[in-house]
């Protein structure tokens, strides 16, 4: 398996523009997690999905932050509109089961610049 | 709310010496314990799980303690390398007794530079 794929690897906009953040899972984990990593902190758990069903969304900072997992394979995080405290390295990561003994499997991650 | 603390100075070695880091957390007792290591441009990737009723892990020159009654894991480096060098991360899973769910909550890392 090729792990967990995100896309683009970076991307630089400019505030007020729409940025979609991509994610394919590693086929067979039925989890999905965005994180967002800043310096200030840390990385924070944004949104949680179960089987393609969002179960904590806890983490999303505000209503310009959307998430969605249509299918097993494929999951976006949507910022519109976006503005500079945006700024931060995104992870997708995934996991075959949530038991506190499961490991979680990171992509690369994608570095938003909002300018 | 949960806390976890791990030292935030970065931590300077000298090649051959034993690197320790520290991870200490409040206001819940965790079964587990993660370590991730994560290098730079690169999401992190798990090391080891400890579980509470092991008092220490090891994995080739990794190990891992975990002190229940102190509220502290530390990680070990053993014969540290310049290899060695990048951040790493401790995790432990909350139970979320709302949704019935485990969540893993991350520290911020600490930083390690091995130096020849």
């Amino acid at each position: 398996d090729a792990g967990v794929i995100q896309s683009p690897r970076h991307e630089v906009t400019e505030m007020g523009q729409e940025v979609t953040l991509r994610c394919k899972p590693i086929s067979g984990h039925d989890y999905l997690f965005w994180y967002r990593q800043t310096m200030m902190r840390g990385l924070e758990l944004l949104i949680y999905f179960n089987n393609n069903v969002p179960i904590d969304d806890s983490g999303m900072p505000e209503d310009r932050f959307s998430a969605k997992m249509p299918n097993a394979s494929f999951s976006t995080l949507k910022i519109q509109p976006s503005e500079p405290r945006d700024s931060a390295v995104y992870f997708c990561a995934s996991s075959l089961a949530d038991r506190p003994y499961n490991e979680q499997f990171f992509g690369p991650g994608t570095r938003l610049t909002v300018l | 709310s949960q806390k976890i603390e791990q030292n935030s100075e970065a931590l300077n070695i000298q090649e051959g010496k034993t690197a320790t880091l520290t991870c200490n957390y409040t206001n819940y007792s965790p079964a587990y314990l993660q370590w991730y290591r994560q290098d730079p441009g690169r999401g992190p990737v798990f090391l080891l799980l400890i579980r509470e009723n092991e008092k220490e892990k090891r994995k080739e020159r990794l190990k891992v303690t975990f002190d229940t009654t102190l509220k502290q894991s530390l990680f070990h480096i053993t014969a540290s390398q310049p290899a060695d060098s990048a951040t790493y991360l401790c995790a432990l899973p909350v139970w979320m007794f709302s949704g019935g769910y485990n969540k893993l909550i991350f520290g911020a890392g600490t930083r390690l530079a091995v130096h020849p």
